[in-house]
């Protein structure tokens, strides 16, 4: 069956632009997480949702990030005047239910220049 | 978060035993023990967890001290696609303490 799917697998933006990138999780997982990796360094978690509701968003930097997931499946990370900092591999998770085995996504590669 | 240490990098040879140790002095008993696995350009891969007894997948073995402060992941017989950065994560089983916590993890170089 299909994995986690995150699209654009490569995104190229200007420095204060905003961008979007998409999750869709394996099919009937309830939990979802996002992480960021930079170069050199684990996954850095970012938010996890159970079902539509985020219930960790702790390891969200600043109010530039945001995440929805509003029907409880395909989630959307939102990051507004980017800035290159915000560089890195974003990665998507998803698990049958929370604190069960995480299935990552191949990652969505920001570049913010 | 408990924390875990790791060695930064390994090699082993093609075809022979490869063991992964992980220390773990500050865990706690709701603490599970999970590794991964992340492959060049790839995201993380899940390999195996326990939380008290050794554990055997088709993956791996993981092997947990009985004071539970260190746990080896052992592969049991290496090939080049064994090749990745290993990661030694404890996650809580807490409702509410879902998330992995990644460290730097162990990059595991096969020598063909």
């Amino acid at each position: 069956g299909a994995g986690v799917s995150q699209t654009p697998s490569n995104k190229v933006t200007e420095k204060g632009k905003y961008v979007e990138l998409r999750c869709d999780p394996i099919s009937g997982h309830t939990a979802l997480y996002w992480y960021r990796q930079s170069l050199g360094q684990g996954p850095e978690f970012l938010i996890y949702f159970q079902g539509t509701g985020a219930a960790d968003d702790s390891g969200l930097p600043n109010d530039r990030f945001f995440a929805v997931r509003p029907e409880g499946s395909v989630s959307t990370l939102k990051i507004q005047r980017t800035e290159r900092g915000d560089s890195a591999v974003y990665l998507c998770a998803s698990s049958p239910q929370s604190g069960t085995e995480a299935f990552f996504g191949q990652g969505t590669r920001l570049t913010v220049v | 978060d408990a924390k875990t240490t790791q060695p930064n990098s390994m090699e082993s040879n093609e075809e022979e035993p490869v063991h992964l140790p992980c220390n773990h002095s500050t865990i706690s008993g709701t603490d599970y023990i999970h590794w991964y696995r992340q492959l060049p350009s790839q995201g993380p891969e899940y390999v195996i967890h326990g939380l008290t007894s050794n554990v055997n997948n088709r993956m791996a073995s993981l092997a947990i001290a009985e004071d539970r402060k260190s746990s080896t992941l052992i592969l049991h017989r290496a090939t080049l696609r064994d090749a990745a950065v290993y990661y030694c994560i404890l996650r809580d089983v807490n409702f509410g303490n879902e998330k992995l916590t990644f460290g730097t993890g162990t990059r595991l170089t096969i020598i063909p």
